[in-house]
């Protein structure tokens, strides 16, 4: 119940397409919904996140959609650009006394120029 | 500001030795955590910290990990004796406990484990 599952494993996308990573998870609690984005040899970095009560958040070309009813959520990066090529993790939070984040296995994505 | 520092960077052990990382988080955050990442995996926590106090430790392997956080600043994350499956990168993160910025969670560049 506390897993989240993350698809598709690897994305190759043409420079200036859309990328979409998928999201799905159990447990209704969780109530922040971040992206990360990690490049080799670095830490994940935040991208963007959700709350669970809006459906949709646009931070320049990547937007988060958000279906409550689903328990699923994903990632739109437009235009697609080579420097985008990157580990992408979805997560899970909730406060369990803390914040507790469950990662999801992760998306590599390679954007061909 | 400064982000979350780490270090080695690099380590290489043989099965058996002990090893252990440092963790320095951001500058006034509260909770501390530490991570595995095992190639291809995403992030799995290990502990967690509040000032330094443990909040989560259920997923650290007790019988040979240990961890402590120093008077609420600096963490040391310690295997004793490494086996061939903790090759993995092992990565800090600091979050600060102001309200409405508890899940960010701010990484450092983490400290690649190689056990032979």
């Amino acid at each position: 119940q506390q897993q989240v599952k993350q698809s598709p494993q690897s994305l190759i996308v043409q420079k200036g397409g859309i990328s979409i990573i998928n999201c799905a998870y159990e447990n209704t609690a969780f109530d922040y919904f971040p992206w990360y984005q990690q490049f080799p040899g670095k830490g994940p970095a935040l991208l963007i996140a959700i709350r669970p009560d809006v459906s949709e958040k646009k931070e320049g070309r990547f937007t988060i959609s958000f279906n409550k009813s689903a328990k699923q959520f994903s990632l739109h990066i437009m235009d697609s650009q080579p420097g985008d090529s990157a580990t992408y993790f979805c997560a899970a939070s909730l406060y369990t006394g803390g914040f507790k984040t469950i990662f999801g296995a992760g998306t590599r994505l390679f954007v061909k120029a | 500001e400064a982000g979350v520092a780490q270090s080695p960077r690099y380590k290489i052990i043989e099965k058996r030795q002990s090893v252990a990382f440092w963790c320095n988080p951001i500058s006034g955050h509260a909770t501390l955590y530490w991570y595995q990442q095992i190639l291809g995996q995403g992030p799995k926590l290990l502990i967690q910290f509040q000032n330094n106090g443990v909040v989560d430790d259920s997923q650290l392997p007790k019988d040979r990990f240990s961890a402590e956080r120093l008077k609420g600043v600096d963490s040391t994350l310690k295997i004793q004796p490494a086996k061939l499956e903790d090759s993995a990168v092992y990565l800090c993160a600091s979050s600060s406990a102001r309200q409405g910025k508890g899940n960010e969670q701010f990484f450092g560049p983490g400290t690649r484990l190689t056990v032979l």
